[in-house]
């Protein structure tokens, strides 16, 4: 099974709401990553994390908040998000120790209004 | 340091010709180049890489060009195909790091019957 799986596909969301995207994988890869993608843009990291512990953080803005419950999941908690944020959010995974293929899921596309 | 360059950022190639996507970086450290391909609503997904210890990598009708040199490498997809219609990134990383992977800025192909 190499494939990662997010919940869900398209979110609409007020600038008040709190919202939470969802990835799961089934690969044994223990460093997971998410990614934000604009239109005609390459996705721009914004976590990473290895063995469930947070590694990178891009200068995310704090309404944007990863946790990673256990080494198949990885959440992406939002909460009082802008209009600018709007975009598709992307899930990844990869083995660690070394350069290896990201597996990337199909992504939640985010609205905010 | 850590740019990936990428051209042209859109190409139209006859069905059945050959599309060129050229890519040059300048981080030295970079020690794994993959391509990845991504349809419209999907995610990107590995399409095929190279590390810089080789000079080519065919994998079907696609074929990785590397120039260490140069500091340059490039993508041929042979007898291009309409399915082959997609947003092309070129991407670097090395393997000392937590897979932060550098993407280039993309090239979009259409592959006209």
């Amino acid at each position: 099974d190499t494939e990662v799986t997010q919940t869900p596909k398209h979110l609409v969301m007020g600038m008040t709401n709190k919202k939470s995207l969802k990835c799961e994988q089934h690969m044994g890869h223990r460093a997971m990553y998410w990614y934000k993608q604009k239109a005609k843009k390459p996705p721009e990291l914004m976590f990473v994390y290895s063995y469930e512990k947070l590694s990178i953080n891009e200068s995310v803005p704090s309404r944007f908040s990863p946790e990673c419950p256990n080494s198949s999941l990885l959440n992406l908690h939002l909460h009082a998000l802008q209009p600018e944020d709007s975009a598709l959010y992307l899930c990844a995974s990869s083995w660690t120790g070394g350069a290896y293929e990201q597996y990337f899921g199909p992504g939640t596309r985010l609205t905010v209004t | 340091q850590q740019q990936v360059k990428q051209s042209p950022q859109s190409l139209i190639v006859q069905k059945g010709g050959i599309s060129i996507i050229n890519c040059a970086y300048e981080n030295t450290a970079f020690d794994y180049f993959p391509w990845y391909q991504q349809f419209p609503g999907k995610g990107p997904a590995l399409l095929i890489a190279i590390r810089p210890d080789v000079s080519e990598k065919k994998e079907g009708r696609f074929t990785i060009s590397f120039n260490k040199s140069a500091k340059q490498f490039s993508l041929h997809i042979m007898d291009s195909q309409p399915g082959d219609s997609a947003t092309y990134f070129c991407a670097a990383t090395n393997s000392g790091g937590y897979q932060k992977v550098t993407f280039g800025t993309g090239t979009k192909l259409q592959v006209i019957p």
